[in-house]
């Protein structure tokens, strides 16, 4: 199984500010086709996960633009470029190379 | 406007069944993926099992922790897809979502229904 690993385990940012979340797999999730199979979701208390990247780098549709993915192989970052209050929220990595799915354990982000 | 909706979940007992519905409107359901995702009370996310399209064969796959208990099915002709969930444990207590799946990333979720295992 691949074993996804979140830092940190939460963040506290000032508004206006960036916060940097990173996953790291325990096994490569680029595949032969140069895509990372590799997602990022929101998660806002009370509600249901929202889809922010696929493919480690792609904007979902209607996701702000302050939100972004990056990496490659095993290493992987979400960064929120201002952070806004709306983003007070839980962030989960996922890949989708492999059965089964797997999940990082989440990151919990706050306003310092 | 995309809408998946679960139904189904209830509190029972250790050992018997239960299954969930989710119903599915707004897309071509037909086309796509489905896949059911848990989230125990203040934990994590859990893939749970999928199934694919009727395209690619509607096979099914499952994480080892439920795998020979739980049966993901679907109809095609009523959008909808379901999670059979039998000889349940207390450590299957989670609200359980289920998911368009592109790909295997999750593009769509349900609002989630919540199942609680007695012992």
């Amino acid at each position: 199984d691949i074993v996804m690993t979140q830092s940190p385990d939460s963040l506290a940012v000032s508004l206006g500010e960036r916060a940097t979340i990173n996953c790291k797999s325990s096994q490569s999730v680029l595949h032969s086709n140069n895509k990372n199979y590799l997602a990022w979701y929101q998660q806002k208390p009370g509600q249901s996960p929202k889809l922010l990247i696929y493919w480690a780098s792609t904007r979902e549709s209607g996701v702000p633009d302050r939100f972004s993915g990056s990496g490659s192989g095993t290493d992987f970052t979400l960064t929120i470029s201002s952070l806004q209050t709306e983003d007070v929220a839980i962030y989960y990595c996922h890949q989708y190379s492999s059965i089964p799915r797997t999940f990082g354990q989440g990151t919990r982000v706050e306003i310092k | 406007e995309v809408q998946l909706v679960e139904s189904g979940g209830d509190l029972v007992q250790s050992g018997r069944s239960l299954r969930l519905s989710c119903a599915t409107s707004g897309f071509t359901f037909g086309d796509y993926a489905m896949s059911w995702v848990r989230q125990a009370p203040g934990k994590g996310l859990e893939w749970v099992g999928f199934i694919k399209s009727k395209t690619y064969g509607g096979t099914t796959e499952y994480a080892a922790s439920v795998k020979g208990r739980f049966t993901v099915s679907r109809d095609d002709s009523k959008s909808i897809a379901y999670l059979q969930m039998n000889s349940l444990k207390t450590e299957d207590t989670a609200v359980y979502y289920c998911t368009r799946d592109i790909d295997g990333y999750y593009v769509s979720w349900g609002q989630g229904t919540l199942v609680t295992v007695s012992s």
